[in-house]
């Protein structure tokens, strides 16, 4: 495997299921993101891992339960989710060093669809 | 804070034409810029990226664009494009110096490539 890689690829809910998205990254990098896209809405950061660490939490609802348990993996725990929350969730990571290359890889995204 | 215009949402082009998308940013402190490509039901895939030096900067498939600091633009440009760039291009920046990566995006440009 290579680069980051994210499971599953579609996902759908209801609106009392809980689930969790998984993240992988294959690249050494230690941060690690994740970003909801909408349609007609540019990407939306909602969480940043530096160092294993939350370093941001841009106002995301409590049904969205980050973790992160090292540097290479990154999870997304669902709970009680709305159907507004349907949408693509990317994974990103970076190597987050100060003067550092900063560019974010990209996985292929969770297909998310709440009942 | 910083913020990305892509004025054009949908760019319909024919085979072999060339093309330009557009992107303005805002920002009071120096930035990196950056366009990823985003294929059907992908992920994010980096294009090109602008750091430093050369402010016409060369990307994959064939992609260029240039960084215009007094106009606070990055537009990519294609001088012959294929069916195979139908796709949406993001462009984004990121602060240069932050304690982390934090890259602002626009809202997307959705390139149609017609025969």
């Amino acid at each position: 495997e290579t680069g980051v890689t994210q499971t599953p690829r579609h996902l759908v809910m209801g609106m009392t299921n809980k689930k969790s998205l998984k993240c992988e990254q294959h690249l050494g990098h230690n941060a690690m993101y994740w970003y909801k896209q909408s349609a007609k809405k540019p990407l939306e950061l909602m969480f940043v891992y530096s160092l294993e660490e939350r370093v941001e939490n841009n106002s995301v609802p409590s049904r969205f339960s980050p973790e992160c348990p090292n540097s290479s993996h990154l999870f997304l725990h669902l709970h009680t989710l709305q159907p507004e929350d349907s949408a693509l969730y990317l994974c990103a990571s970076s190597q987050d060093t100060s003067g550092s290359l900063k560019t974010q890889y990209f996985g292929p995204g969770t297909r998310l669809l709440v009942l | 804070a910083q913020s990305v215009t892509q004025l054009d949402s949908q760019v319909p082009v024919f085979e072999e034409a060339p093309v330009e998308l557009r992107c303005n940013y805002s920002s009071s402190v120096s930035v990196y810029l950056f366009w990823y490509v985003q294929y059907p039901n992908q992920g994010l895939q980096l294009l090109l990226k602008y750091l430093s030096g050369s402010t016409l900067v060369k990307g994959i498939n064939g992609f260029e664009a240039e960084f215009n600091k007094s106009q606070t633009s990055f537009h990519l440009r294609k001088p012959s494009v294929h069916i195979s760039d139908t796709a949406e291009y993001f462009c984004a920046v990121s602060d240069r110096g932050n304690n982390f990566n934090k890259f602002y995006f626009g809202s997307g440009t959705k390139l149609n490539v017609k025969p």
